[in-house]
């Protein structure tokens, strides 16, 4: 167990519809990340936040957006779902995000969206 | 372009057949090197963090190394519950702003008894 959670666990929706996924990071960590891992694509990096604030975007579809609460907790908003969103989505959390530190990245368990 | 490369991508093995994996990687401004363990349908989970060249992490029967361009992942005398898919990641310098990592596809390894 990472410490890291993630709800829920599965989705099933219809395209067209808008889904929000929730993480919670591990206790004391400050930054949040959310990956995509599909079949085709592997694990691919949509966006970081850090105590709040946007850091920076992978690639990240405009249709999505995400936030990080004053708790620290954070939600991947995922809206006008079409059949390719379809995929795991992770999100991942570490210490501190200073210039230039080192910073192991911890997993939550997911959530797998099925868009129909 | 960032890349990083994971080869091979599937490896059978009998149990006790030593083996190693590979990850090689195009990055400018490297900041570690991750290697992890995925289970079908679960998250990451994290085994080592590399930093600099000739440097080595051990955890039961892995081992990983780095050199300035590939880090490889030795599985000594495997057994079945080290079946699992492996993932190389490499941590980029993104200006300031983030530490993102770039993920490999992966080595899907299965132990057999």
């Amino acid at each position: 167990d990472s410490g890291v959670t993630q709800t829920p666990k599965h989705l099933i929706t219809a395209t067209g519809q808008r889904v929000t996924l929730r993480c919670s990071p591990r206790s004391g960590d400050l930054s949040v990340y959310w990956y995509q891992q599909s079949l085709d694509q592997g694990l691919q990096f949509l966006i970081h936040y850090y105590n709040g604030e946007e850091r920076a975007k992978g690639n990240i579809l405009e249709r999505f957006s995400a936030q990080q609460f004053p708790d620290l907790h954070s939600e991947l908003n995922l809206s006008s779902l079409e059949l390719g969103d379809s995929a795991l989505y992770f999100c991942a959390s570490s210490v501190a995000q200073l210039a230039g530190s080192y910073n192991e990245q911890f997993f939550g368990p997911g959530t797998r969206l099925t868009v129909l | 372009e960032d890349q990083v490369t994971q080869s091979p991508e599937a490896l059978r093995l009998q149990e006790g057949e030593s083996s190693s994996l590979n990850c090689s990687y195009t990055v400018s401004g490297l900041r570690g090197l991750f290697w992890y363990r995925q289970d079908p349908g679960k998250g990451p989970e994290f085994l080592f963090t590399l930093y600099s060249a000739g440097e080595e992490k051990e955890k039961e029967r892995l081992k990983a190394t780095l050199t300035k361009k590939e880090s490889f992942l030795h599985i000594t005398a495997p057994k079945p519950e080290d079946s699992a898919t492996y993932l190389c990641a490499v941590q980029v310098f993104g200006g300031g702003a983030t530490n993102k990592l770039i993920f490999g596809t992966g080595t899907l390894l299965a132990v057999q008894p």
